[in-house]
């Protein structure tokens, strides 16, 4: 059963270029949350959905940044125009369905680590 | 208001001791959870234990327990017999229930060094 799959692992890109990074959720998975870490920080909640949904983008920039999580496929994280400051490792977590009671842990994938020259 | 807070950027432990990394919280939700993740030089974000608000006793996890003081809103971790593989980042996170969801708030990190 592979855990949660994302790529490419490493990207570069120059200002201005766009970057998309993808993310496969755990099988049986339907619900996707990116998240961003920028150097010697913790995790930032960018945005969470579902297959064809967005639920929660509040921790997405306004500007330049898009989620998608299509039925057929792995949800994708776009960034346009990219500035130095883009330069992060963003994660993707994905969980199951909501248990009425109990925890959902979510399962993190090794990360996309996106440099910005 | 920071939600998670972890005052120690970096602790120091000799192998086979033991180490509490601090990690307090602020929700006024009565219904949350707390989760700690082990981050490797490697990069990736490893699963260690969760407590949840009602559960009555602390979490444990092989090497790992969860000192939880909910009046406190306090929920350190314990690593018994550090192991030099036990050095990395860990993040404390928070899951609120009232949202209905499983994002996670983390705090800054605390970074473990174990050494010989």
């Amino acid at each position: 059963n592979a855990g949660v799959m994302q790529n490419p692992r490493h990207l570069v890109r120059r200002r201005g270029q766009e970057a998309r990074l993808r993310c496969s959720p755990m099988k049986g998975h339907s619900h996707v949350y990116w998240y961003r870490q920028l150097p010697e920080e913790g995790l930032k909640f960018m945005v969470y959905l579902q297959k064809e949904n967005i639920i929660d983008e509040s921790g997405m920039p306004k500007e330049r940044f898009s989620a998608e999580f299509p039925k057929e496929g792995p949800s994708i994280l776009r960034i346009q125009q990219v500035v130095r400051g883009d330069s992060a490792a963003y994660f993707c977590a994905s969980s199951p369905i909501r248990q009425v009671s109990g925890a959902n842990v979510l399962t993190f994938g090794a990360g996309s680590r996106l440099t910005v020259l | 208001a920071q939600k998670i807070t972890q005052t120690q950027p970096g602790m120091f432990v000799q192998e086979k001791e033991a180490v509490t990394l601090d990690c307090t919280y602020d929700t006024s939700d009565p219904s949350y959870g707390l989760f700690w993740y082990k981050q490797p030089s490697s990069g990736e974000m490893i699963f260690l234990i969760y407590q949840g608000s009602y559960d009555q006793q602390n979490a444990t996890e092989g090497r790992y327990s969860l000192n939880f003081q909910k009046a406190r809103k306090s929920a350190n971790l314990v690593i018994s017999a550090s192991q030099l593989g036990d050095s990395a980042m860990y993040f404390c996170a928070m899951r609120e229930g009232r949202y209905n969801t499983d994002k996670l708030i983390f705090g800054t990190g605390t970074r473990l060094q174990v050494f010989p």
